[in-house]
């Protein structure tokens, strides 16, 4: 009955790697975002995407790449994986932009060794 | 740019305590304002929100009031339990089309028995 999953919850690699994180949402929302947690907590919006349609890119380093392959899915796959990616990354979703609440999912722990 | 400042933490309060986190924004036009609540290991919660000038949201004993004039959403409880212990972060949506969520950079609230 989870809203927004995230997987994996936690994933420890290696600099210069790439990995990808997958979003999944059951709730039928149209607008899925992802959002990074540095270290300090401070949250910042990374991506937006409507019915699978990028639609805000937040000067995010072109070795993310978002995928978003039917409007409840949204994945991010990141490429030569560097330390100050090491965040935890939350996915989250909404109806429609406005006054709707954004439901987020646990987050994914990334550490870069 | 919009913008969302809130107090520093950690606040810690003994149970019982009056609880109150400061936050004020910037924004252009009319935003609406967001408290969202993350406890630890989990992701971000919807706590409160209002859309409008001198709306007040409500949940679970905190409360909080969208001042325009001050342009100030602060948050208040008026006695905090154990339980209460999280991470509250202060956000806006500016509701121009697809809307991404501002956070402020979170404020740590510790309760103590």
């Amino acid at each position: 009955d989870t809203a927004v999953s995230q997987t994996p919850k936690y994933l420890v690699t290696q600099m210069g790697n790439d990995k990808s994180i997958k979003c999944e949402q059951n709730l039928g929302h149209d607008t899925m975002y992802w959002y990074k947690q540095d270290s300090k907590k401070f949250l910042k919006i990374m991506f937006s995407y409507n019915n699978k349609e990028l639609i805000i890119n937040e000067t995010v380093p072109n070795r993310f790449s978002p995928k978003s392959p039917d409007k409840a899915h949204l994945n991010l796959h990141i490429n030569s994986l560097e330390l100050g990616d090491s965040a935890v990354y939350f996915c989250a979703s909404n109806p429609r932009g406005g006054d709707n609440e954004q439901f987020f999912g646990p987050g994914t722990r990334l550490t870069v060794l | 740019g919009d913008s969302v400042t809130q107090m520093e933490g950690p606040v810690t309060l003994s149970e019982e305590a009056f609880l109150t986190i400061n936050c004020t924004y910037t924004a252009t036009g009319y935003p609406s304002l967001f408290w969202y609540v993350q406890y630890p290991g989990e992701g971000l919660q919807l706590l409160l929100k209002a859309t409008k000038a001198d709306d007040k949201g409500s949940n679970k004993g905190f409360e909080a009031t969208y001042r325009k004039e001050t342009t100030s959403f602060h948050l208040e409880k008026g006695s905090v339990q154990v339980s209460d212990s999280a991470v509250y972060f202060c956000a806006l949506s500016d509701r121009s089309g697809y809307s991404t969520l501002t956070f402020g950079k979170g404020t740590m609230l510790l309760v103590s028995p």
